[in-house]
Order: structure tokens, then C-alpha cells, then sequence
């Protein structure tokens, strides 16, 4: 059974840092592409940033780009985000979900991140 | 880039069937999408893959109640013998090399 448990989100201040880990089983972590997704309080999805299998290619929403750096270590199983220069805008629930044949076709139940002063 | 737009809500009858809808924009109609659902207080799950073609591939466990479909830009979600537990958020998700976009969800209401 795939699962995959984020972790790491807490209360920040704004302009801190904070890195979330994504911890995978039940699959084969290293052969699957990886995104982020968060959701702000009573919103919509968004994407924030994937990369691929071997972490060679990263891609990132504008609205992180320079900001959030993605990661992952396949000899751990972890996906990570690490996000830097918090704004109150990315208070969110953070997800993280394997990308299979393009679609996200298995998600996390999230950690929350808060940014507030 | 792609972009996918949804209507916000819906609703139907405890038994009867909705039929949702994600449109795909100008120069993306041949996308495929992917349909997900979010029931109140949970993570996302995910429901679906459908192709221009109007082929569907569902998710593990996904209830036979749950079909895709589609009509030129247009991909749909149908969920027949409505339940109480299909009460929730769907939303759409399309992707490009480097990028991917939801839509903004459909609440669906069940009466």
C-alpha cells in the first residue's frame, strides 16, 4: 500500500525558513516523479513544485520560484521542501503526492504550515 | 500554459446522478485531466485519469458508481446512485512539462 507522511510544518515567522520531509513506502520511491500541492485555509488546491525520479529536473509555481527549493533523497524514501523567506500567503496544508503517468495519483494527509507573526 | 475551469457547485438528489465538468483552455483541449476528490476535513484522493478520447482509468478502490468522459475541451466526472459520502470537493488537475494547475473545485452538495 502506498503511503507517504509529511511532516515538518510549525508556526513561522515571517521571512523564516522551515523545511517539510515527506517520508514514502510501499513503492518503489525512486522510480517516481514527486510533487508538493498546498491548500490556504478554506481554498483550492495549488500546485507548488515537482521533480522527477532521480531529482536531475525540478520545476516550481511562479509564485515560489526563488523562494522553495525541492529535493528528494531516494536512498531514504524523503521528499523535501525547503522553503525560504516565508510570506503569510504560503500558510497552507502542505501536501505531498506521487506523480504516476503525469496525474497525482497518491497523496499525503498533510502538514500545516502557518506564517504569522 | 494550461488552465481548467470548473463550476463551483452542484448538487442532486441521494440516488440520482451529477455530472461535473473541468474545460480545458484554447490550444489545450486534447489534455488529459485527472479528477480527485477532497470529502470535508480530508487529505485529497485521487479518483480518475481522463483522455481526450473520452477513455477513463480509475484509482484503486475507486466505487464502479464513479465514470469519465469526454466532448472536445470539455471532461467530465459523472457520479451515478448518489451517496451521502460523495458529499465533498472535486477538483480537476491537468499538467505540462513543467507545470501543473487545478481548477478551483466543485462542491458537490448531496440533497
Amino acid at each position: 500500500e502506498v503511503q507517504l507522511l509529511e511532516s515538518g510544518g510549525d508556526l513561522v515567522q515571517p521571512g523564516g525558513s522551515l523545511r517539510l520531509s515527506c517520508a514514502a513506502s510501499g513503492f518503489t520511491f525512486s522510480t517516481y516523479a514527486m510533487t508538493w500541492v498546498r491548500q490556504a485555509p478554506g481554498k483550492g488546491l495549488e500546485w507548488v513544485s515537482s521533480i522527477d525520479a532521480s531529482g536531475g529536473y525540478t520545476y516550481y509555481a511562479d509564485s515560489v520560484k526563488g523562494r522553495f527549493t525541492i529535493s528528494r533523497d531516494n536512498s531514504r524514501n524523503t521528499l523535501y521542501l525547503q522553503m525560504n523567506s516565508l510570506r503569510a500567503e504560503d500558510t497552507a496544508l502542505y501536501y505531498c503526492a506521487r506523480l504516476h503517468s503525469g496525474s497525482s495519483d497518491s497523496w499525503g494527509l498533510g502538514t500545516l504550515v502557518a506564517v504569522s507573526s | 500554459q494550461p488552465v481548467v475551469i470548473q463550476s463551483s457547485s452542484a448538487s442532486a438528489s441521494l440516488g440520482s446522478s451529477v455530472k461535473l465538468t473541468c474545460t480545458l483552455n484554447s490550444g489545450h483541449s486534447s489534455y488529459i485531466i485527472a479528477w480527485h476528490q477532497q470529502q470535508p476535513g480530508k487529505a485529497p484522493r485521487y479518483l480518475m485519469k481522463v483522455e481526450g478520447s473520452g477513455s477513463y482509468n480509475k484509482g484503486s478502490g475507486v466505487p464502479d458508481r464513479f465514470s469519465g468522459s469526454s466532448s472536445g475541451a470539455d471532461r467530465y466526472l459523472t457520479i451515478s446512485n448518489l451517496q451521502s459520502e460523495d458529499e465533498a470537493d472535486y477538483y480537476c488537475e491537468t499538467w505540462d512539462t513543467n507545470t501543473r494547475v487545478f481548477g478551483g473545485g466543485t462542491k458537490v452538495t448531496v440533497l
